[in-house]
Protein backbone atom coordinates (compact mmCIF):
# COMPACT_ATOMS: atom_id res chain seq x y z
CA UNK A 1 0.00 0.00 0.00
CA UNK A 2 1.38 3.55 -0.70
CA UNK A 3 1.26 6.02 2.22
CA UNK A 4 3.30 9.51 2.74
CA UNK A 5 4.72 10.76 5.86
CA UNK A 6 5.11 14.87 6.54
CA UNK A 7 7.89 14.91 8.48
CA UNK A 8 7.06 18.56 10.43
CA UNK A 9 3.86 19.06 11.37
CA UNK A 10 4.52 22.72 12.18
CA UNK A 11 6.75 24.67 10.10
CA UNK A 12 7.43 28.73 10.83
CA UNK A 13 9.10 31.13 8.84
CA UNK A 14 9.69 34.70 8.79
CA UNK A 15 8.01 36.44 5.67
CA UNK A 16 10.60 36.47 2.84
CA UNK A 17 13.00 33.72 3.88
CA UNK A 18 12.62 30.34 1.90
CA UNK A 19 10.52 27.50 2.81
CA UNK A 20 10.96 23.63 3.30
CA UNK A 21 8.11 20.85 3.73
CA UNK A 22 9.67 17.52 3.92
CA UNK A 23 7.42 14.58 2.18
CA UNK A 24 8.57 11.30 2.48
CA UNK A 25 5.99 8.16 0.12
CA UNK A 26 6.43 5.03 0.02
CA UNK A 27 4.77 3.16 -3.11
CA UNK A 28 5.52 -0.31 -4.65
CA UNK A 29 5.02 1.57 -8.19
CA UNK A 30 5.78 4.96 -9.63
CA UNK A 31 3.54 7.00 -7.55
CA UNK A 32 1.46 10.28 -8.29
CA UNK A 33 2.43 12.68 -5.91
CA UNK A 34 0.29 15.85 -4.97
CA UNK A 35 0.34 18.65 -2.79
CA UNK A 36 -2.52 20.46 -1.05
CA UNK A 37 -3.19 23.63 0.86
CA UNK A 38 -5.87 23.99 3.36
CA UNK A 39 -6.46 27.50 4.34
CA UNK A 40 -8.93 28.11 7.52
CA UNK A 41 -12.67 27.89 6.14
CA UNK A 42 -12.11 27.18 2.40
CA UNK A 43 -11.53 23.88 0.87
CA UNK A 44 -8.54 22.12 -0.20
CA UNK A 45 -6.55 23.44 -3.05
CA UNK A 46 -4.20 21.62 -5.41
CA UNK A 47 -0.32 23.52 -5.33
CA UNK A 48 1.05 20.66 -7.84
CA UNK A 49 1.48 17.35 -9.28
CA UNK A 50 3.99 14.78 -10.49
CA UNK A 51 3.06 12.30 -12.69
CA UNK A 52 6.41 10.70 -13.78
CA UNK A 53 6.81 13.64 -16.43
CA UNK A 54 9.43 15.82 -15.43
CA UNK A 55 10.62 15.39 -11.64
CA UNK A 56 10.77 19.23 -11.05
CA UNK A 57 7.10 20.49 -10.80
CA UNK A 58 6.41 24.07 -10.72
CA UNK A 59 2.80 25.03 -9.08
CA UNK A 60 0.94 27.65 -8.32
CA UNK A 61 1.67 31.12 -6.03
CA UNK A 62 5.57 30.20 -7.04
CA UNK A 63 5.36 26.49 -4.93
CA UNK A 64 7.71 23.99 -6.30
CA UNK A 65 8.29 20.37 -5.65
CA UNK A 66 11.23 17.69 -6.51
CA UNK A 67 10.75 14.43 -7.09
CA UNK A 68 13.54 11.88 -5.77
CA UNK A 69 13.05 8.79 -6.12
CA UNK A 70 16.84 7.87 -4.73
CA UNK A 71 15.59 9.37 -1.76
CA UNK A 72 11.49 8.65 -1.56
CA UNK A 73 11.00 12.64 -1.11
CA UNK A 74 8.55 15.05 -2.92
CA UNK A 75 9.90 17.98 -0.54
CA UNK A 76 7.51 21.24 -0.98
CA UNK A 77 10.05 24.52 -1.15
CA UNK A 78 9.03 27.66 -2.22
CA UNK A 79 12.00 30.97 -2.57
CA UNK A 80 10.31 33.44 -0.45
CA UNK A 81 7.40 33.48 2.07
CA UNK A 82 4.24 35.37 2.33
CA UNK A 83 2.30 36.36 4.61
CA UNK A 84 -0.83 34.79 2.51
CA UNK A 85 1.23 31.24 2.40
CA UNK A 86 -0.12 30.61 5.91
CA UNK A 87 -2.18 27.48 6.27
CA UNK A 88 -2.00 23.64 6.62
CA UNK A 89 -0.36 21.89 3.40
CA UNK A 90 -0.87 18.27 2.74
CA UNK A 91 0.98 15.12 0.82
CA UNK A 92 -1.19 13.46 -1.18
CA UNK A 93 -0.12 9.93 -2.75
CA UNK A 94 -2.77 8.56 -5.00
CA UNK A 95 -3.72 4.82 -4.99
CA UNK A 96 -3.71 1.98 -7.91
CA UNK A 97 -5.28 -0.16 -9.74
CA UNK A 98 -9.14 -0.50 -7.98
CA UNK A 99 -7.80 2.32 -6.07
CA UNK A 100 -7.14 4.63 -8.28
CA UNK A 101 -9.36 7.20 -7.49
CA UNK A 102 -8.28 7.61 -4.18
CA UNK A 103 -6.11 9.89 -1.89
CA UNK A 104 -4.08 8.78 0.60
CA UNK A 105 -3.06 12.49 3.03
CA UNK A 106 -0.37 12.84 4.95
CA UNK A 107 -1.06 14.58 8.42
CA UNK A 108 -0.11 17.89 7.27
CA UNK A 109 2.03 20.45 8.23
CA UNK A 110 0.93 23.74 9.36
CA UNK A 111 2.89 26.75 8.08
CA UNK A 112 3.20 29.86 10.19
CA UNK A 113 4.67 33.39 8.32
CA UNK A 114 6.05 35.51 10.81
CA UNK A 115 5.94 39.11 9.71
CA UNK B 1 -17.85 27.99 -12.09
CA UNK B 2 -19.49 28.38 -8.58
CA UNK B 3 -17.05 25.31 -7.16
CA UNK B 4 -18.20 22.75 -4.63
CA UNK B 5 -21.17 23.34 -2.08
CA UNK B 6 -21.65 21.54 0.64
CA UNK B 7 -24.71 22.04 2.97
CA UNK B 8 -25.03 22.63 6.28
CA UNK B 9 -21.61 23.55 6.85
CA UNK B 10 -22.20 22.95 10.63
CA UNK B 11 -23.92 20.74 12.49
CA UNK B 12 -24.26 19.89 16.19
CA UNK B 13 -26.00 16.36 17.08
CA UNK B 14 -26.50 14.17 20.17
CA UNK B 15 -25.58 10.68 20.03
CA UNK B 16 -27.82 8.30 18.37
CA UNK B 17 -29.33 10.88 15.89
CA UNK B 18 -29.42 10.56 12.58
CA UNK B 19 -27.80 13.08 10.00
CA UNK B 20 -27.57 13.82 6.40
CA UNK B 21 -24.96 15.97 4.52
CA UNK B 22 -25.78 17.50 1.08
CA UNK B 23 -23.11 17.85 -1.64
CA UNK B 24 -23.23 19.53 -4.97
CA UNK B 25 -20.23 19.24 -7.01
CA UNK B 26 -19.49 21.41 -10.05
CA UNK B 27 -22.02 20.74 -12.84
CA UNK B 28 -19.62 18.64 -15.51
CA UNK B 29 -18.08 17.17 -13.19
CA UNK B 30 -19.02 13.29 -13.51
CA UNK B 31 -16.99 11.93 -10.53
CA UNK B 32 -18.08 12.69 -6.94
CA UNK B 33 -15.80 11.71 -3.66
CA UNK B 34 -16.76 11.67 0.16
CA UNK B 35 -13.61 12.04 2.60
CA UNK B 36 -13.38 12.32 6.63
CA UNK B 37 -11.20 14.73 8.31
CA UNK B 38 -10.38 14.24 12.33
CA UNK B 39 -8.46 16.73 13.71
CA UNK B 40 -4.66 16.73 13.58
CA UNK B 41 -5.06 14.10 10.62
CA UNK B 42 -5.45 14.63 6.58
CA UNK B 43 -8.85 13.67 4.97
CA UNK B 44 -8.74 10.23 4.73
CA UNK B 45 -11.26 8.57 1.29
CA UNK B 46 -14.44 7.08 2.54
CA UNK B 47 -16.37 6.50 -0.80
CA UNK B 48 -16.40 7.46 -4.63
CA UNK B 49 -19.10 7.72 -7.30
CA UNK B 50 -19.09 8.15 -10.70
CA UNK B 51 -22.65 8.94 -12.09
CA UNK B 52 -24.82 7.41 -9.91
CA UNK B 53 -22.86 4.18 -9.54
CA UNK B 54 -20.81 4.09 -6.19
CA UNK B 55 -17.75 2.42 -7.30
CA UNK B 56 -15.36 2.09 -3.95
CA UNK B 57 -16.15 1.90 -0.63
CA UNK B 58 -13.60 2.01 2.30
CA UNK B 59 -13.60 0.03 5.04
CA UNK B 60 -14.11 3.29 7.18
CA UNK B 61 -17.25 3.60 5.91
CA UNK B 62 -19.41 1.52 8.24
CA UNK B 63 -22.82 0.58 7.64
CA UNK B 64 -24.21 3.03 10.04
CA UNK B 65 -22.82 4.86 6.74
CA UNK B 66 -24.62 5.41 3.79
CA UNK B 67 -23.96 7.81 0.44
CA UNK B 68 -26.21 8.01 -2.93
CA UNK B 69 -25.77 10.02 -5.57
CA UNK B 70 -29.34 9.80 -7.00
CA UNK B 71 -29.33 10.60 -10.84
CA UNK B 72 -25.32 11.24 -10.89
CA UNK B 73 -25.75 14.88 -9.57
CA UNK B 74 -25.51 15.93 -6.03
CA UNK B 75 -24.98 13.32 -3.04
CA UNK B 76 -25.93 12.48 0.17
CA UNK B 77 -23.95 11.27 3.14
CA UNK B 78 -26.16 9.88 5.63
CA UNK B 79 -24.84 8.89 9.24
CA UNK B 80 -27.21 6.66 11.60
CA UNK B 81 -27.28 6.27 15.20
CA UNK B 82 -24.62 8.80 15.25
CA UNK B 83 -21.38 8.25 18.18
CA UNK B 84 -19.22 10.80 19.62
CA UNK B 85 -16.56 9.59 17.13
CA UNK B 86 -18.42 10.19 14.64
CA UNK B 87 -17.26 14.19 15.21
CA UNK B 88 -15.51 15.20 12.08
CA UNK B 89 -15.10 17.23 9.17
CA UNK B 90 -16.57 15.64 6.20
CA UNK B 91 -15.09 16.63 2.70
CA UNK B 92 -16.59 15.98 -0.56
CA UNK B 93 -15.15 16.89 -3.93
CA UNK B 94 -15.52 15.82 -7.90
CA UNK B 95 -13.72 15.71 -10.67
CA UNK B 96 -14.45 15.91 -14.29
CA UNK B 97 -14.28 12.98 -16.61
CA UNK B 98 -12.11 12.02 -19.06
CA UNK B 99 -8.52 10.83 -17.99
CA UNK B 100 -7.84 8.21 -15.66
CA UNK B 101 -7.59 11.08 -12.97
CA UNK B 102 -8.60 14.51 -12.77
CA UNK B 103 -7.52 17.18 -10.28
CA UNK B 104 -10.43 16.42 -7.33
CA UNK B 105 -11.74 20.05 -6.81
CA UNK B 106 -13.19 20.16 -2.76
CA UNK B 107 -15.98 22.14 -1.28
CA UNK B 108 -15.31 23.85 2.46
CA UNK B 109 -16.58 20.78 4.40
CA UNK B 110 -19.19 20.16 6.87
CA UNK B 111 -18.47 20.35 10.38
CA UNK B 112 -20.03 17.73 12.58
CA UNK B 113 -19.85 17.58 16.78
CA UNK B 114 -22.15 14.43 18.09
CA UNK B 115 -22.30 15.33 21.88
Amino acid sequence: AQSVTQLDSHVSVSEGTPVLLRCNYSSSYSPSLFWYVQHPNKGLQLLLKYTSAATLVKGINGFEAEFKKSETSFHLTKPSAHMSDAAEYFCVVRGSGAGSYQLTFGKGTKLSVIP
Amino acid sequence: DTGVSQNPRHKITKRGQNVTFRCDPISEHNRLYWYRQTLGQGPEFLTYFQNEAQLEKSRLLSDRFSAERPKGSFSTLEIQRTEQGDSAMYLCASSRPGASYNEQFFGPGTRLTVL
